[in-house]
């Protein structure tokens, strides 16, 4: 079955940067796109961007552009997003989903928590 | 940037009752529309792709309609299982944007 299984909970100092991992499997990797969706607490989802795992073409938010770099290792069926200049902000769980038309299958979730 | 709007933000039902939420975009999106359902804890669950099929596995009782900027997730009979926050999202443009959350509570 498909699974999409991410990195375990972070803490980081305003100021650092984070990177999440979501790990794949149950389906052809290069066959599916690779979104992020963040949600802070107690709000709604906020769609971060997209990444290509055929080709490695991305699109990103507009108020995340500088600071959101996402990739993918095709050996090992995973994406990357990593999150830099970090702000309190930015705390909030991290969601990597699989994007065929849509946002099918999702990950767990990342609790990214910004903190001094 | 499509904005979309989702109204009420709050549906008070009880068992058994029709729910109907409302989506609608700042520009016609055609029929590119999701819905997602996501309760306490857990991560969103596509519902409802191009804005009436059924994902796999989810039970005729949700059913979406609409097309151009007017959208609709209808549940004709609410179970327990269904209070939870519903969330539109589209696909027409970059970014893929959600809307805002409709949380439908037990009355």
């Amino acid at each position: 079955q498909v699974q999409l299984v991410q990195s375990g909970a972070e803490v980081k100092k305003p100021g650092a940067s984070v990177k999440v991992s979501c790990k794949t499997s149950g389906y052809t990797f290069t066959s599916y796109g690779i979104g992020w969706v963040r949600q802070a607490p107690g709000q709604g989802l906020e769609w971060m961007g997209w990444i290509s795992t055929y080709n490695g073409n991305t699109n990103h938010a507009q108020n995340l552009q500088g600071r959101v770099t996402m990739t993918t290792d095709t050996s090992t069926r995973t994406a990357y997003m990593e999150l830099r200049s970090l702000r309190s902000d930015d705390t909030a769980v991290y969601y990597c989903a699989r994007l065929g038309s849509y946002y099918d299958h999702w990950g767990q979730g990342t609790l990214v928590t910004v903190s001094s | 940037e499509i904005v979309l709007t989702q109204s009420p933000a709050t549906l008070s039902l009880s068992p058994g009752e029709k729910a109907t939420l409302s989506c609608r975009a700042s520009q016609s999106i055609s029929n590119y529309l999701a819905w997602y359902q996501q309760k306490p804890g857990q991560a969103p669950r596509l519902l409802i792709y191009d804005t009436s099929n059924r994902a796999t596995g989810i039970p005729a009782r949700f059913s979406g309609s609409g097309s151009g900027t007017d959208f609709t997730l209808t549940i004709s009979s609410l179970e327990p299982e269904d209070f939870a926050v519903y969330y539109c999202q589209q696909r027409s443009n970059w970014p893929h944007t959600f809307g805002g959350g409709t949380k439908v509570e037990i009355k």
